[in-house]
């Protein structure tokens, strides 16, 4: 079964400063896609951004891109010019026919 | 608006009381699937749904039934709730192609006393 790794429980960074969330998984599969999760204290769940393994270009959605390393099995998260409504759980996510999560990283933006 | 929409949002029982938590969506998706989270161990998958009348066990479907009578809908049932399955419970729903991710319901805090 496709295992998630979030090896970064909690995480905290200054505004408008970069960090950057990491994500490993396991899988024999060739074809699948990554997503990543945000969780504000509202506690909904909100697609951050998305990446297909067969895609080498790395996905972008505004201060937010990913680093795809596909031979690693590694799927980071960066975060540019933090805001405090940053300030959320991320969680890493793998999908081929059904969605498995990490346990995700607990980020505090700072002010 | 497009949404995935559960029921109740908060939800006290008490062990052995069957209950059922609802889920509807509008988007006419194929897949859906129910998660519970814990702190520590992220989303789990309970049940999942490929289509009417599909469904089949995730990681942790033990205590747990579901149906899919209809596309829209996907109830989660807990026959006999036991205090092992407090937890904030999400349903969740996907067209068939998977690149559009899951669109998740608003979750539903569930303390079983």
């Amino acid at each position: 079964a496709q295992t998630v790794t979030q090896s970064q429980p909690e995480m905290s960074v200054q505004e408008a400063e970069t960090v950057t969330l990491s994500c490993t998984y396991d899988t024999s599969e060739n074809n699948y896609y990554l997503f990543w999760y945000k969780q504000p204290p509202s506690r909904q769940m909100i697609l951050v951004i998305r990446q297909e393994a067969y895609k080498q270009q790395n996905a972008t959605e505004n201060r937010f891109s990913v680093n795809f390393q596909k031979a690693a099995k590694s799927f980071s998260l960066k975060i540019s010019d933090s805001q405090l409504g940053d300030t959320a759980m991320y969680f890493c996510a793998f999908m081929d026919n059904d969605m498995r999560f990490g346990a995700g990283t607990r980020l505090t933006v700072k002010p | 608006e497009a949404q995935v929409t559960q029921n109740p949002r908060y939800l006290i029982t008490v062990t052995g009381k069957k209950l059922t938590v609802t889920c509807s969506q509008n988007m006419n998706h194929e897949y859906m699937s129910w998660y519970r989270q814990d702190p520590g161990l992220g989303l789990r998958q309970i049940y999942y749904s490929m289509n009417v009348e599909v469904t089949d066990k995730g990681d942790v479907p033990e205590g747990y039934k579901v149906s899919r009578k209809e596309k829209r809908n996907f109830p989660l049932i807990l026959e006999s709730p036991s205090p092992n399955q407090t937890s904030l419970y999400f349903c969740a729903s996907s067209p068939r192609n998977p690149l559009y991710g899951y669109t998740f319901g608003s979750g539903t805090r569930l303390t079983v006393v």
